[in-house]
């Protein structure tokens, strides 16, 4: 079947890295995505991974995939209030097809 | 970029009454729409799949006469949620794939509907 797991909470201080963790049971899955929520809004797709990729990079923003664990985690370099939000894994098994989220993480970012 | 536009973003209803959600694809053709529900600090949970033109396919425990999808055309998919109750007040979001320059085998979100029932 297809589940999405993460812990719902992460708090680090300002400045630090922010590394929040999923594992995902579906071997078929192809796309691999990390969105953000803030309170009140819609979703904002950060990134996603193709499952051949180990590891992809994007300013502050890091994604490294175990695929042989199913195991995804994001890295937040240098964590700001405004990165303050919900982290949701997901995964798709085609870039067109359904997408099925984790329950997300809520980072709280300490002063 | 491509846009997914919902209307309304915002809606009260009384408890008994019907209301339809609305979600366009404003620059591009959607063939499949999906449709989202969330419950406060909750994930999202996938309540349909439509393909213009056909059935909409639910996922299991989600009633289908209670919400009634219908994707009439490539561009609009309606989610009605009929004789509301307040356990059905949510975040609605929809998401669609379609044809397109530039949005070819790619999902995007709308901003998400929120209903409250009261």
């Amino acid at each position: 079947g297809e589940d999405v797991e993460q812990s719902l909470f992460l708090s680090v201080r300002e400045g630090d890295s922010s590394v929040i963790n999923c594992t995902y049971t579906d071997s078929s899955s192809t796309y691999l995505y990390w969105y953000k929520q803030e309170p009140g809004a819609g979703l904002q797709l950060l990134t996603y991974i193709f499952s051949n990729m180990d590891m992809k990079q994007d300013q502050r923003l890091t994604v490294l995939l175990n695929k042989k664990d199913k195991h995804l985690s994001l890295r937040i370099a240098d964590t700001q209030t405004g990165d303050s939000a919900i982290y949701f894994c997901a995964e798709s098994r085609r870039r067109d097809d359904k997408i099925i989220f984790g329950k997300g993480t809520r980072l709280h970012i300490l002063p | 970029g491509a846009v997914v536009s919902q209307h309304p973003s915002w809606v009260i209803c009384k408890s008994g009454t019907s209301v339809k959600i609305e979600c366009r694809s404003l620059d591009f053709q959607a063939t499949t729409m999906f449709w989202y529900r969330q419950f406060p600090k909750q994930s999202l949970m996938l309540m349909a799949t439509s393909n213009e033109g056909s059935k909409a396919t639910y996922e299991q425990g989600v009633e289908k006469d209670k919400f009634l999808i219908n994707h009439a055309s490539l561009t609009l998919s309606t989610l009605t949620v009929t004789s509301a109750h307040p356990e059905d007040s949510s975040f609605y979001i929809c998401s669609a794939s379609g044809q397109g320059q530039g949005v070819v085998n790619t999902i995007y979100f709308g901003e998400g509907s929120w209903l409250t029932v009261v």
